[in-house]
């Protein structure tokens, strides 16, 4: 099965928060990440939390991360039109260099 | 700073072609890394370059080449094309290939295969 597991679709409205969820599987993940992508661009790093940490904020994100559950999630406060982007998620395995990436999760918001 | 550059944004071949791709890292930045990007199977991982030499390599055929440069300028090559290989190919360098270090992505080059 996947490595990462992410839903694929988010539908909010403009205004609300976003929250989206990734599972991971490598218990010895050290580094957990989340991408934006929009139409047409690469990647935009959004921020990052090393494994020993259970959350971190950057103004309007907030990630979550519990190791116990591998589970990792990503909310936006006051979710704006401008936030509609496909979210990645990505882990970096213990001794390696290599993230691996979710699917994507296609957020819409609604205005 | 500028930011991971990614030449050209678009190209379409035919069948059986070759193409090059170039990609011109951050400045000061080392490592330079290479994914293919379809909607079927998402972000995978192509090949991982720093200092002149491969260090990690995904699974793909060995059609798909690629090489660093001193400067750490990197570029790949997809030799005999087949329609399978149109993707957006993406870019992506660090600083060093550190755990802490977090690649940062180009554009992408979006090869159309005819």
């Amino acid at each position: 099965g996947e490595d990462v597991e992410q839903s694929l679709f988010l539908s909010v409205r403009e205004g609300d928060s976003s929250v989206i969820n990734c599972t991971y599987t490598d218990s010895s993940s050290t580094y957990l990440y989340w991408y934006k992508q929009e139409p047409g661009a690469g990647l935009q790093l959004l921020t990052y939390i090393f494994s020993n940490m259970d959350m971190k904020q950057d103004q309007r994100l907030t990630v979550l991360l519990n190791k116990k559950d591998k589970h990792l999630s990503l909310r936006i406060a006051d979710t704006q039109t401008g936030d509609s982007a496909i979210y990645f998620c990505a882990e970096r395995p213990g001794g390696s260099y290599i993230p691996t990436f979710g699917r994507g999760t296609s957020l819409i918001v609604h205005p | 700073k500028a930011g991971v550059t990614q030449t050209p944004r678009y190209l379409i071949k035919t069948r059986g072609q070759q193409v090059t791709l170039s990609c011109s890292p951050i400045s000061g930045h080392r490592s330079v890394s290479w994914y293919q990007q379809t909607p079927g199977q998402g972000l995978q991982f192509l090949f991982e370059y720093f200092s002149e030499t491969q260090r990690n390599k995904g699974n793909f055929p060995g059609r798909f080449s690629g090489r660093q440069f001193s400067n750490s300028r990197s570029e790949m090559n997809v030799s005999t094309l087949e329609l399978g290989d149109s993707a957006l190919y993406l870019c992506a360098s660090s600083g060093t290939p550190q755990e802490d270090s977090p690649l940062h992505f180009g554009n992408g080059t979006r090869l159309t295969v005819t």
